[in-house]
């Protein structure tokens, strides 16, 4: 059984430029969250999608966008990269119904802006 | 109100030894209350969640104890291992469909 997988691994980008994350959720699940890890931190929630579509968003500027695809992978997309963008994204999924709250996490992207 | 607060930031404890990590929370919404372990480089792993209708929750090493009144919850890892050593993060889940995660518990574990 699959878990959560990322790529790519790591990134390095410079200020300005734009970047895309991807993220397969665990197999049978629905519903994928992403979260914006800084060093020395808890994960901070950015949104989530379920069936396509943006149901809950963070405190994110809208330089971050999303999609969900039909088979419920999905893209992080962030825009005009900032420094303090640096940071550890990571992708979580889970299945909507009983157990909507249990989220398993994947491995991470690290992305580092210059 | 959508905070989580977490204690201590870092913990060091002899192999075999009791750590305790404690998690303050405001919101009552909150309906459930996991816990994470994070490797160096490695995504979040789920060690256990509880339930506000429950006090105690056991599996394996890890326990966690819920205060409902007092609006508190804290692991427990019995018999410590060097293994053991890593981040800690409590989390609090609401209807809202996020995580709201603490600051995280550095834990060493000596051998």
């Amino acid at each position: 059984d699959a878990g959560v997988t990322q790529s790519p691994t790591h990134l390095i980008k410079t200020r300005g430029q734009q970047v895309t994350l991807r993220c397969s959720p665990k197999s049978g699940h629905d519903t994928v969250s992403w979260y914006q890890q800084a060093l020395g931190q808890g994960p901070q929630f950015i949104f989530q999608y379920y069936e396509e579509e943006e149901r809950q968003r963070g405190n994110f500027p809208d330089r971050f966008s999303g999609h969900q695809f039909p088979n419920y992978s999905s893209e992080l997309n962030v825009n005009a990269l900032l420094l303090g963008d640096s940071a550890l994204y990571l992708c979580a999924s889970s299945l909507i119904g009983r157990d909507t709250d249990t989220q398993y996490f994947g491995p991470g992207t690290r992305l580092t802006v210059l | 109100q959508q905070q989580v607060k977490q204690s201590p930031q870092s913990l060091i404890v002899q192999k075999g030894g009791i750590p305790i990590i404690n998690c303050a929370y405001e919101n009552t919404a909150f309906d459930y209350f996991p816990w994470y372990q994070q490797f160096p480089g490695k995504g979040p792993a789920l060690l256990i969640a509880i339930r506000p209708d429950v006090s105690e929750k056991k599996e394996g090493r890890f326990t966690i104890s819920f205060n409902k009144s007092a609006k508190q919850f804290s692991l427990h890892i019995m018999d410590s291992q060097p293994g053991d050593s890593a981040t800690y993060f409590c989390a609090a889940f609401s209807g809202t469909y996020k995580y709201i995660f603490g600051t995280g518990t550095r834990l060493k574990v000596l051998a």
